[in-house]
């Protein structure tokens, strides 16, 4: 089992939907990671979350540390949003990320 | 600042060839450090750097790879004797943390290398 696991692997929404997606972990951490990526490779960091709720946009990441737990939501999705999601977890500040294994994302017009 | 900046963006070498990527940090950030993905996958970590010293090394990073910082700017990641499991995109990315404050990581947009 994968120390960060993710759900699901790959998602199809129409424009205009409400998305979640959803990061389990397995070992404390400091800090849980909500990054973009689009193709060619790079990778944005949207969000670091120790405990509760933030919010950017049209992008709410949730966090329950004692479910070990985390939700990445996309409200009124935009084919822009289609990338993939990737959840990441650092044991202390600055240490090095482990990576779930993504969440391509594609929204329809 | 142009954020974190990786040469090449893409390499096509042929099988037990030497490779060697550069990376180039945001300036003032004192932390580097280096991922290899493959497709379909998620970031694999493989070291990173406090200024020159390196603090961590995966155990993915074989004999054949090593990672340098010299004077705690930029680095390299060179691979020798390349295989065709080499084959993915390395990722850099760097970070600031001072008296227990950390900002964040910054993303390079990866080296592609092609082991032929």
């Amino acid at each position: 089992k994968n120390e960060v696991e993710q759900s699901p692997q790959n998602l199809t929404a129409q424009e205009g939907e409400f998305i979640t997606i959803n990061c389990s972990y397995s070992v404390g951490i400091s800090a849980l990671h909500w990054l973009q990526q689009h193709p060619g490779g790079g990778i944005v960091s949207l969000f670091m979350l120790s405990s509760g709720k933030k919010k950017h946009g049209r992008l709410i990441a949730t966090i329950n540390i004692q479910e070990k737990h985390s939700s990445l939501h996309i409200t009124a999705s935009h084919p822009r949003d289609s990338a993939v999601y990737i959840c990441a977890t650092s044991k202390t500040s600055g240490s090095r990320l482990t990576f779930g294994e993504g969440t391509q994302l594609t929204v329809n017009p | 600042d142009t954020g974190v900046s990786q040469n090449p963006r893409h390499k096509i070498t042929k099988r037990g060839q030497n490779v060697t990527f550069r990376c180039d940090p945001i300036s003032e950030h004192n932390r580097l450090y280096w991922y290899r993905q493959t497709l379909g996958q998620g970031p694999e970590f493989l070291t990173y750097f406090q200024n020159e010293a390196q603090l961590e090394k995966s155990r993915l990073l074989s004999d054949r790879f090593s990672a340098e910082r010299p004077k705690g700017s930029f680095s390299t990641l060179e691979i020798q004797r390349t295989e065709q499991g080499d084959s993915a995109m390395y990722l850099c990315a760097s970070s600031f943390i001072m008296g227990g404050r950390f900002y964040g990581y910054t993303f390079g947009s990866g080296t592609r290398l092609t082991v032929v």
